[in-house]
């Protein structure tokens, strides 16, 4: 099983303010998704990172794949309250996920 | 995409009892994947059902107490059997499709 450790747990911040998300493992991995869920729904998937270095943007929401293959950043710019809500990684063949973190973004 | 259903979206339930779950998908897959959520935390993985085959449980997790079914393609079950407040949980099913998982909206339980 490769483990994946997320950081921060909670975050609370305000809206306008920068944010970084970690997803970190020992184990390397062939590709991270990243989700979302907000209360009373399944997770969203947000990206999926598969070359080393890799760099992607969904709008205000950029991630990295380490070039390692073993970590990931998630990165808001000027974070929204829309933007509430558990983000959480996964190994994407793994089907098993980090602990997440629990975003608050405050108006 | 994929549109997944679950019944019911909510339950209380008196311990000792057993809870059927039922998660419903648009279209056929082979797979389908079981996981719990206890309050503020993350999905945990209970079982992997393939149609046609017993389901593959995750440590941790037994038939005897989560037993699924898998009766064709488009739908699988979920019962928590013998059920105490430690089950209170949300519980989801996700099917793959094109490397995204797709996953129901899930079903809370409570048990008093």
């Amino acid at each position: 099983t490769q483990l994946l450790e997320q950081s921060p747990q909670f975050l609370s911040i305000q809206e306008g303010e920068n944010l970084t998300v970690y997803c970190n493992s020992s184990s390397v991995f062939s590709s991270l998704q990243w989700y979302r869920q907000e209360p009373g729904e399944g997770p969203v998937l947000l990206v999926t990172v598969v070359t080393g270095g890799e760099v992607k943007k969904l709008k205000r929401l950029t991630f990295q794949f380490g070039d390692a293959r073993k970590d990931s950043s998630l990165h808001i710019t000027a974070a929204q309250p829309g933007d509430t809500g558990l983000y959480l990684c996964a190994g994407a063949n793994d089907m098993r996920f980090g602990a997440g973190t629990r975003l608050t973004v405050k108006p | 995409s994929a549109v997944i259903s679950q019944k019911p979206s909510r339950d209380i339930c008196q311990r000792g009892t057993s809870l059927t779950i039922q998660c419903q998908v648009d279209s056929q897959v082979t797979m389908m994947f079981w996981y719990r959520q206890q309050p503020g935390q993350s999905l945990t993985l209970i079982a992997t059902a393939n149609q046609g085959s017993e389901a593959t449980y995750e440590s941790g997790f037994v038939i005897d107490k989560f037993p699924i079914s898998r009766p064709n393609l488009t739908f699988s079950t979920l019962t928590v059997s013998n059920m105490s407040p430690e089950d209170s949980s949300i519980y989801l099913c996700s099917v793959p499709r094109a490397d995204t998982q797709y996953f129901g909206p899930g079903t809370r339980l409570t048990v008093l």
